[in-house]
């Protein structure tokens, strides 16, 4: 089982919609969780950070984590063709006496115009 | 400058070549690292500083050396390139140890070894 998983996608939804993107991780003692976004052909960049169980929002965007299930998920309301780009989660371990980020592979999403 | 900053963009490298990839911050981070990015695997860590003169081992370090010999450099280093090493490989860095906050990432190296 890989330590962070998301479905590759991609995943397709219309304008105005909502875009629910999901992540499950294996490490049940993480503390921190991010989600990044990546257009192509550039470098990833930090959209949402999220530390403690339920909701967290910001603008359009809302975290949701809850540790009992080891899932955090990412929604985007009123998705817009420019949120079109691979969504990538990340997690950090538990401390092991060394630093561990674990990206997942990423969710490709499509928002159709 | 403002941010990370890597160079070269990209290369086409020779099998059994020595590369370095240079990689440059300006915002006094403690921390950085770098990571391999291949379709279908995200980005998975190669090696890592927490601080000036320190470094450590990622998930995929075999064939990679890196050195942090002050705060602003972390060059990442192909001893023998092969060609299992072509990718994009990312710097990053944070503030702080641990990486609990914010990874700002440069804007990548596209490697081809063949």
């Amino acid at each position: 089982q890989k330590e962070v998983e998301q479905n590759s996608g991609p995943l397709s939804v219309p304008e105005g919609a909502i875009a629910s993107l999901n992540c499950t991780y294996s490490d049940r003692v993480s503390q921190s969780f991010f989600w990044y976004r990546q257009y192509s052909g550039k470098s990833p960049e930090l959209i949402m950070s999220i530390y403690s169980n339920g909701d967290k929002e910001d603008g359009r965007f809302t975290a949701q984590l809850n540790k009992a299930s080891q899932y955090v998920s990412l929604l985007i309301r009123d998705s817009q063709p420019s949120d079109s780009a691979t969504y990538l989660c990340a997690v950090r371990a538990g401390d092991t006496g060394g630093f561990k980020t674990i990206f997942g592979a990423g969710t490709r999403l499509f928002v159709k115009a | 400058i403002a941010g990370i900053t890597q160079a070269p963009t990209s290369q086409i490298l020779a099998a059994g070549r020595r590369m370095t990839l240079r990689c440059t911050q300006d915002m006094r981070h403690n921390a950085m690292y770098w990571y391999r990015q291949d379709l279908g695997l995200g980005l998975r860590l190669i090696h890592y500083s927490n601080t000036a003169g320190t470094t450590g081992k990622g998930e995929v370090p075999d064939g990679y050396s890196v050195s942090r010999a002050n705060t602003d450099d972390f060059p990442l280093t192909l001893a023998s390139a092969v060609p299992s090493q072509t990718s994009v490989y990312f710097c990053a860095s944070s503030a702080s140890r641990g990486g609990a906050d914010t990874q700002y990432f440069g804007p990548g190296t596209r490697l081809t070894v063949l």
